[in-house]
């Protein structure tokens, strides 16, 4: 069965440090990849996608993210992180357009905590 | 230019009462999600839709739960003889369809059951 895994259920980060969120996809082919924010009491906002080409892709907010196929990852970075990117982080996934299926499937997300 | 609206964004029932939540897709936007999103646990899918269509059930529960998105207006979540364990945010997202298109969320509906 596809699933996501995010190993990570909560991480504290200074402001100024760098940041790597991690995901791993179980899927036996590769999937539609995303990243999404939420907020406190808001919905979840896309970060970026990957779905071929340069597996390095940038969305907004300074965020990146790098796919790498032979580790099944899609993991998300930020050089310098600002207090305001305190918030939770999820990746997702939707399966290869051929199989049909159209349904996000989530990890469990990682709470980022920004100390000052 | 709008994007996905939810409402009400607060929702209280009794017990045995329905919840009916709404939700209209972005401007151009023909596909619809729900999801929802349980107190500790993750986003989970419910029900996809189109335009008078549903088109992947397999999250929705077989009870008590229904989803419509009509020619007109927005797409209904509907929760019939709610239960404690029905308390939690319930997100829609819409997009155009293509895989490749990502879907985009609306602030959701947090619902309480007392």
């Amino acid at each position: 069965a596809q699933s996501v895994t995010q190993p990570d259920i909560h991480i504290t980060v200074s402001e100024g440090a760098s940041l790597e969120l991690r995901c791993n996809y179980s899927y036996g082919a590769t999937p539609y990849l995303f990243w999404y924010v939420q907020s406190p009491g808001q919905g979840l906002q896309l970060l970026l996608k990957y779905f071929s080409g340069d597996t390095l892709v940038q969305g907004i907010k300074g965020f990146e993210a790098e796919f790498k196929r032979s580790q099944s990852s899609f993991n998300l970075r930020k050089p310098s992180v600002h207090w305001s990117d305190a918030a939770e982080y999820f990746c997702a996934v939707v399966p290869p357009m051929d199989t049909g299926r159209r349904a996000l499937t989530f990890g469990s997300g990682t709470r980022l905590q920004v100390q000052p | 230019n709008a994007g996905v609206m939810q409402n009400p964004r607060h929702l209280v029932r009794r017990r045995g009462q329905e919840a009916r939540l709404r939700c209209s897709p972005m401007k151009g936007h023909s596909h619809v999600y729900w999801y929802r999103q349980l107190p500790e646990e993750g986003l989970k899918f419910m029900v996809y839709l189109q335009k008078e269509n549903i088109i992947d059930e397999s999250g929705m529960p077989k009870e008590r739960f229904s989803a419509e998105f009509p020619k007109e207006g927005p797409s209904i979540l509907r929760i019939q003889q709610v239960v404690r364990g029905d308390s939690a945010a319930y997100f829609c997202a819409s997009s155009e369809g293509h895989p490749n298109q990502p879907q985009h969320f609306g602030d959701g509906t947090r619902l309480s059951i007392l």
